[in-house]
């Protein structure tokens, strides 16, 4: 079935620092996939997607490039803000005849960035 | 746009009680999903729904029920709540992305923090 590792936190970085979050799946078929964001005490909401092979992911600072080759999709941002500080999951969906599979999420990486 | 609402924001329960956490949209999302979310294990499906009148299990279903009557409420029932269900618990629902993946996005509640004692 369809599963999602990320690497375990906490991570605890500095303001400006470089910030890389791992991700690999595993998946039927061609998924897409997705991180996600969840700021303390919200329910979680869309950070980036990726759709096909290769696609990069792109928002507020944050990249993701969906690598095929080792299924990965790999949380990064040059640059993170004490206000960047919150839970981040990644996601899959996959294909199937009746439509997509529910959304498998990772069990999140809890960032922490200090001034 | 109030998006996707739960009520309620917090309850306490005792062992053996009943109750019902809430969750409507106002986006026409034919899609909706409940999840729970426990420390160390990220977020889990109990039920989703893909449209009204179409219910489905998701991987930690035992002990909850749904019913799926109309597009914007998606209400999750337990019959006699345990400990084990103390839980935040996040509904969503989705809109399928244009361009052929068929993904879904979700765009999720602020959650209720559900304690069984």
């Amino acid at each position: 079935g369809n599963s999602v590792t990320q690497m375990e936190g906490p991570v605890t970085l500095s303001e400006e620092a470089f910030l890389t979050i791992n991700c690999t799946y595993t998946a039927t078929g061609y998924p897409s996939l997705f991180w996600y964001v969840q700021y303390p005490g919200e329910g979680l909401q869309l950070l980036l997607k990726a759709t096909k092979a290769d696609d990069k992911g792109s928002n507020k600072g944050f990249e993701a490039t969906y690598r095929k080759e080792t299924t990965s999709f790999h949380l990064e941002k040059g640059s993170v803000q004490v206000s960047d500080s919150a839970v981040y999951f990644c996601a899959l969906t996959s294909p199937t005849t009746g439509g997509n599979t529910p959304l498998v999420f990772g069990k999140g990486t809890r960032l922490s960035v200090i001034a | 746009n109030a998006g996707v609402t739960q009520t309620p924001k917090f309850q306490v329960l005792k062992t053996g009680q009943s109750m019902t956490l809430q969750c409507a949209q106002d986006m026409n999302h034919e899609y909706m999903s409940w999840y729970r979310q426990d420390p160390g294990m990220g977020l889990r499906l109990i039920h989703y729904s893909v449209g009204a009148g179409i219910t489905d299990q998701g991987e930690v279903p035992n002990g909850y029920n749904v019913s799926r009557s109309t597009t914007e409420d998606f209400p999750l029932r337990l019959l006699s709540a345990a400990p084990s269900q103390t839980s935040v618990y996040f509904c969503a629902s989705s809109y399928v992305l244009a361009g052929g993946s068929g993904a879904n996005v979700l765009t999720f509640g602020a959650g209720s923090r559900l304690t069984v004692l």
